[in-house]
Formats: structure tokens, C-alpha cells, sequence
């Protein structure tokens, strides 16, 4: 079946350091993948798209890449603050479809 | 500007009773979805509908049913609760995959339920 897998392990880190978080996707070939962050007690909201034909898209501090030989996006925060503590979840859609497929996020604790 | 309102924020019911989570979004979005998040199973999709007066499947409907009366509203029903379905909804809606064809959901605050 089609599976989108993040870390689920949290990820610490000091501040001013860049964080990176992985997602893998198997038995799927998304045409888009997207970014959002969740923090406690709230709804996901929508950060970064990319698309297949885009190898690297940028805003501000955060970057992402879509890797489609090795099946992976990475997600970067650099310059890492405190503030950047939440939850951050991978989903993709391929062109046949209407729905996103979530991954279940991972963790990121940035410490002073 | 609301963006997507979900009510209850939270309810606790008894095995066996019914109950309806409302979702409403003021911007006319026409794609609109239920998902329900459980630790360490991340969001799934339970139902969702391209446009007033359709509804799909997602993963996980059985137990389920929804209704997409208005555009801007997104109806999730639960016919006779059970403990499995404790557990943190949350609506989405989008401008579906025309265009840009990037299908960004815009996600309510969430509705935690109990089911004793």
C-alpha cells in the first residue's frame, strides 16, 4: 500500500543549528509534495509544495527538497530558533487523485 | 477573515450515541475533508467531497457518514459511537486541484472527542 514514513522520533537540536527532517514515500509516485506544521492543540497549517519536476524550493529560513530516484523529501530549517518547535508533517498527492496522503510527523525541539 | 470553524472543540459521549461535527468555511473553497489524527497514526482521511452535494471515501469511513449540503459546510455524523472513534478530528478545505492543480489544505483547530 502507499505509505508516506517520517521519523518518528523527535529531533533535538540547539538553536542556530539548521534542523532536517526526512520523508520517505513507498509503492507511490507523488506528483506533489507538501510541508505543514502542527503545533499542540492546533490544526496543521500548510508551509512549503513541490512539485516532481522541482528539484528545490525555498522561503525564507525553511527549504525543500524532492528527490524522485531515491523516493525522499527533505525538509530544512536553518538558522533554527525556539520558536520552531512544533510538529512537522509530510503529505503528498499524485496527479490521479483529489486526496493527500499524510505522513505522522516528526518532533523538532529546538533548545537555547 | 474565520478560515475553517470546527464545533464541538470538544465532547465526551457514551458508547452507542449519535452525534454531528460541523465544519464551516468562509472561503469558498470547494474540496473539503474529515480526517481524524491518533498518536502515532498521523492524519487519516475518513471522508471528503469535491464540491456541494458529493461525497468520496477516504481510508478509514466505516462508522462514518458526512454530508456536503452548502459549499461551505461539511457535516460529519457518527451513528452510534464507540471507543474506538476517540480520537482528534479535524476538517480541511481547498481550492481542489484545478490550476495550479497544489490542492493546499487549510485545516480547522480540531474537535477532540471521547467515546466511554
Amino acid at each position: 500500500s502507499q505509505k508516506i514514513e517520517q521519523n518518528s522520533e523527535a529531533l533535538n537540536i540547539q538553536e542556530g543549528k539548521t534542523a532536517t527532517l526526512t520523508c520517505n514515500y513507498t509503492n507511490y509516485s507523488p506528483a506533489y509534495l507538501q510541508w505543514y506544521r502542527q503545533d499542540p492543540g492546533r490544526g496543521p497549517v500548510f508551509l512549503l509544495l513541490i512539485r516532481e519536476n522541482e528539484k528545490e524550493k525555498r522561503k525564507e529560513r525553511l527549504k525543500v527538497t524532492f528527490d524522485t530516484t531515491l523516493k525522499q523529501s527533505l525538509f530544512h530549517i536553518t538558522a533554527s530558533q525556539p520558536a520552531d518547535s512544533a510538529t512537522y508533517l509530510c503529505a503528498a498527492r499524485s496527479y490521479n487523485t483529489d486526496k493527500l496522503i499524510f505522513g505522522t510527523g516528526t518532533r523538532l525541539q529546538v533548545f537555547p | 477573515n474565520a478560515g475553517v470553524t470546527q464545533t464541538p472543540k470538544f465532547r465526551v459521549l457514551k458508547t452507542g450515541q449519535s452525534m454531528t461535527l460541523l465544519c464551516a468555511q468562509d472561503m469558498n473553497h470547494e474540496y473539503m475533508y474529515w480526517y481524524r489524527q491518533d498518536p502515532g497514526m498521523g492524519l487519516r482521511l475518513i471522508h471528503y467531497s469535491v464540491g456541494e452535494g458529493t461525497t468520496a471515501k477516504g481510508e478509514v469511513p466505516d462508522g462514518y457518514n458526512v454530508s456536503r449540503l452548502k459549499k461551505q459546510n461539511f457535516l460529519l455524523g457518527l451513528e452510534s459511537a464507540a471507543p474506538s472513534q476517540t480520537s482528534v478530528y479535524f476538517c480541511a478545505s481547498s481550492g481542489g486541484i484545478q490550476g495550479s492543480g497544489a490542492n493546499v489544505l487549510t485545516f480547522g483547530a480540531g474537535s477532540r472527542l471521547t467515546v466511554l
